[in-house]
C-alpha cells in the first residue's frame, strides 16, 4: 500500500500568481502522476513524473504552465503558473503499486485550488 | 471514441439493496486493468476494486464486486447491501499496457442511497 500526502490541502490565489503543490509518498515509486479535476468533471491526467528525467505531458498541458519536479522516488511537485480562474480545480497526485495479484492506484487527498 | 463510458450520470438505491453501476471500455490491448474508485464529497479518491484483463474470476472486495464481461468490454461495479455512506461519485478507470501505466477515467456516476 501507499500513503500519499499533499500540501497545501487548499488555497485561494490571485490571477497571475503561481502555486506549487507538493506530493509525498511513504514508499519509493517509479512513476507519479498528476491529475486535474475541474468542478463537476472527471479526472484528467496532466503529466507523468519520472525520477531522473523530464516529466511527460499529456495533450493540452505544457511544461511552461505546469512545471513538475521529481527530485527523488518519494517526492514530486507540480506548479500551476500564471494562474487564471480556469485553473480552479482539484489537483491530485497518484502512484501505482503493482502487486502479485492486484494492481492498485493510490491518490493523495488533493489540493483544492480557487483562483480569483 | 471514449475509452471509458459510464452511461448513468446519477443513480438512486434504497438502503440495504444492491446496485449496479455500469462501465464499458474500449481498447485494442490484450493486457489492461480496470479500476473502480469512490469519491465522496470530501474529494478524496478511494480505491475500491481492480480487475486484470487476464483474470478469469470476477474481483470481489467485501461488499464490492466487479462483473467483468470481457467479450462485451464491460466492467460493472456491484455494491451489495447499500449503506448511506455509499452515497458518492463513482469512477471507472482503465490502464492499458501500451499507455505506459496511465489511467483513463470515465465521467463518473453519482450514487445516492435513500434511507
Amino acid at each position: 500500500s501507499a500513503v500519499i500526502s499533499q500540501k497545501p490541502s487548499r488555497d485561494i490565489c490571485q490571477r497571475g500568481t503561481s502555486l506549487t503543490i507538493q506530493c509525498q509518498v511513504d514508499s519509493q515509486v517509479t512513476m507519479m502522476f498528476w491529475y486535474r479535476q475541474q468542478p463537476g468533471q472527471s479526472l484528467t491526467l496532466i503529466a507523468t513524473a519520472n525520477q531522473g528525467s523530464e516529466a511527460t505531458y499529456e495533450s493540452g498541458f505544457v511544461i511552461d504552465k505546469f512545471p513538475i519536479s521529481r527530485p527523488n522516488l518519494t517526492f514530486s511537485t507540480l506548479t500551476v503558473s500564471n494562474m487564471s480562474p480556469e485553473d480552479s480545480s482539484i489537483y491530485l497526485c497518484s502512484v501505482e503499486i503493482f502487486g502479485t495479484s492486484t494492481d492498485t492506484q493510490y491518490f493523495g487527498p488533493g489540493t483544492r485550488l480557487t483562483v480569483l | 471514441a471514449q475509452k471509458i463510458t459510464q452511461t448513468q450520470p446519477g443513480m438512486f438505491v434504497q438502503e440495504k439493496e444492491a446496485v449496479t453501476l455500469d462501465c464499458t471500455y474500449d481498447t485494442s490491448d490484450q493486457s489492461y486493468g480496470l479500476f473502480w474508485y469512490k469519491q465522496p464529497s470530501s474529494g478524496e479518491m478511494i480505491f475500491l476494486i481492480y480487475q486484470g484483463s487476464y483474470d478469469e474470476q470476477n474481483a470481489t472486495e467485501g461488499r464490492y464486486s466487479l462483473n467483468f464481461q470481457k467479450a462485451r468490454k464491460s466492467a460493472n461495479l456491484v455494491i451489495s447491501a447499500s449503506q448511506l455512506g455509499d452515497s458518492a461519485m463513482y469512477f471507472c478507470a482503465m490502464r492499458e499496457e501500451t499507455n505506459a501505466g496511465k489511467s483513463t477515467f470515465g465521467d463518473g456516476t453519482t450514487l445516492t442511497v435513500k434511507p
